[in-house]
C-alpha cells in the first residue's frame, strides 16, 4: 500500500493564481482531512470529508474548496492565492472519525509571492 | 474548543538521556495522539491512547484522563530520535484533530 500520497511536493504561486493540491489514499478510508501547518503553530483543519460526496468546513476554510467524488481522492482547491496561504499542507485519512489513527501524506510546501 | 499545550517547546539532550515531553488539554476527549515529524516534514503516528499507558520499543506514552494530561517518554535517547513531537486530541463530538504546537527535540551524540 502506498498509504496517503500528495502532489506536488513543492509549488510557488503568484498572488491571484489558482491551483489544486492532490491527495489520494489506497486504504479505503472513509474519513479524509486537509490541514495546514504554519511555522510555530499547530496544524489546523481546513476541510474534512466523511465519505464520497460529503464534505464540511474545518477551522480555517476561507480561500479553499474541496470535493470528494471518490473514496480515494480528496483534492484541495486554492482560488485567488494570497500570501497568507503560504504554508505546508497535509492530507490525512482515517478509518472513521474518532478513536482511529490518522495517516498523513508527505505534505505540500506552498509559497505564494 | 480544546486548548492543547505542550512543554517544553524545545529540548536539547545528550544521547542516552531519559526524555519526557508533556501535553495538557482543556476539554474532555475521545483519544490523544502522539505524532512524530522529522526534518523534511513527514508526520508519523506514534501512539493513540484513551487511557493508561502504551509502550513501543523505547517510547512510552501515558495519559491521565482526570488530570487531562499526557506524557511521552523516550528511554536511552538516540540522535535519530531528533524530531518534532506533536500532541493532538480527538475531541468528543468533533471531527479532525486539535494539535499542540509541538516539541522540538534534539539529541546530541
Amino acid at each position: 500500500n502506498a498509504g496517503v500520497t500528495q502532489t506536488p511536493k513543492f509549488r510557488i504561486l503568484k498572488i491571484g493564481q489558482s491551483m489544486t493540491l492532490q491527495c489520494t489514499q489506497d486504504m479505503n478510508h472513509n474519513y479524509m482531512y486537509w490541514y495546514r501547518q504554519d511555522p510555530g503553530m499547530g496544524l489546523k483543519l481546513i476541510y474534512y470529508s466523511v465519505g464520497a460526496g460529503i464534505t464540511d468546513k474545518g477551522e480555517v476554510p476561507n480561500g479553499y474548496n474541496v470535493s470528494r467524488s471518490t473514496t480515494e481522492d480528496f483534492p484541495l482547491r486554492l482560488e485567488l492565492a494570497a500570501p497568507s496561504q503560504t504554508s505546508v499542507y497535509f492530507c490525512a485519512s482515517s478509518e472513521t472519525g474518532q478513536v482511529y489513527e490518522q495517516y498523513f501524506g508527505p505534505g505540500t510546501r506552498l509559497t505564494v509571492t | 474548543k480544546n486548548e492543547v499545550e505542550q512543554s517544553p517547546q524545545n529540548l536539547t539532550a545528550q544521547e542516552g538521556e531519559f526524555i519526557t515531553i508533556n501535553c495538557s488539554y482543556s476539554v474532555g476527549i475521545s483519544a490523544l495522539h502522539w505524532l512524530q515529524q522529522h526534518p523534511g516534514g513527514g508526520i508519523v503516528s506514534l501512539f493513540m491512547l484513551s487511557s493508561g499507558k502504551k509502550k513501543h520499543g523505547r517510547l512510552i506514552a501515558t495519559i491521565n484522563i482526570q488530570e487531562k494530561h499526557s506524557s511521552l517518554h523516550i528511554t536511552a535517547s538516540h540522535p535519530r530520535d531528533s524530531a518534532v513531537y506533536i500532541c493532538a486530541v480527538d475531541e468528543r463530538g468533533a471531527d479532525g484533530l486539535t494539535f499542540g504546537k509541538g516539541t522540538h527535540l534534539i539529541i546530541q551524540p
